[in-house]
């Protein structure tokens, strides 16, 4: 089974309307991610979350919002989905325990709002 | 705050050398990494530089001068299977030390 598990992998929605992606890890890694892609562009940190207590915005929060609901579980919301939003969108995490500080992510899940 | 260059493309021959470079300007710099992302699926942790030098692990390398704000990721002996987009990132003090990354660069391997 994979580590890093994301729900939705793909999700078409309309404009104007509330979605949920969901992302839940069995590594045991405190720190979770999610960042946004867009096609030709790197990865773009939405928000960040070192404990379930400790929630960070990141580069591009506008427009999103985040609820650690468990160690191993991170989810990410669109409370009013624009078509901007249209992106691929990757969950990560990573242990603070590691001198590489690599992070790990999930399969990503292809959003598209019309 | 912080940017990343890296180039957009570079294209290589299989088993030849290929060196893909990243300068960046950021605060507080702790370290550079870079990722592997196949299209369509999830970047991968290839490497770390926290320290001036070269850290190798099998074909792949990664250099970085904290002096210079600049590393490179090379590959060696490319195999088409390593065409792939390649970003570097950098972990700063800004974000409290989450990851930057760059645009990426995306090698194809020829044959």
């Amino acid at each position: 089974d994979a580590d890093v598990t994301q729900t939705p992998r793909n999700r078409i929605t309309k404009t104007g309307k509330r979605i949920m992606l969901e992302c839940s890890q069995t590594k045991g890694h405190d720190r979770m991610y999610w960042y946004r892609q867009d096609p030709g562009l790197g990865l773009r940190l939405i928000y960040y979350s070192f404990d379930v207590k400790d929630i960070n915005k990141g580069e591009i929060s506008d427009g999103y919002s985040v609820s650690r609901q468990a160690q191993a579980k991170f989810s990410l919301s669109l409370e009013s989905a624009i078509p901007n939003q249209t992106a691929l969108y990757f969950c990560a995490t990573s242990a603070w325990t590691s001198g590489r500080h690599e992070q790990y992510f999930g399969p990503g899940t292809r959003l598209t709002v019309t | 705050g912080q940017s990343l260059e890296q180039p957009s493309e570079v294209t290589a021959v299989e088993g030849a050398i290929v060196q893909i470079n990243c300068t960046y300007q950021t605060s507080g710099f702790y370290g550079l990494s870079w990722y592997q992302q196949h299209d369509g699926g999830a970047p991968t942790f290839l490497s770390y530089n926290a320290l001036d030098g070269l850290e190798e692990t099998g074909r792949f390398s990664s250099f970085l001068s904290r002096s210079d704000s600049y590393g490179y990721l090379l590959l060696q002996e490319l195999q088409m299977k390593d065409s792939a987009s390649y970003f570097c990132a950098v972990r700063d003090l800004t974000g409290r030390r989450a990851l930057t990354f760059g645009s990426g660069t995306r090698l194809q391997v020829q044959p």
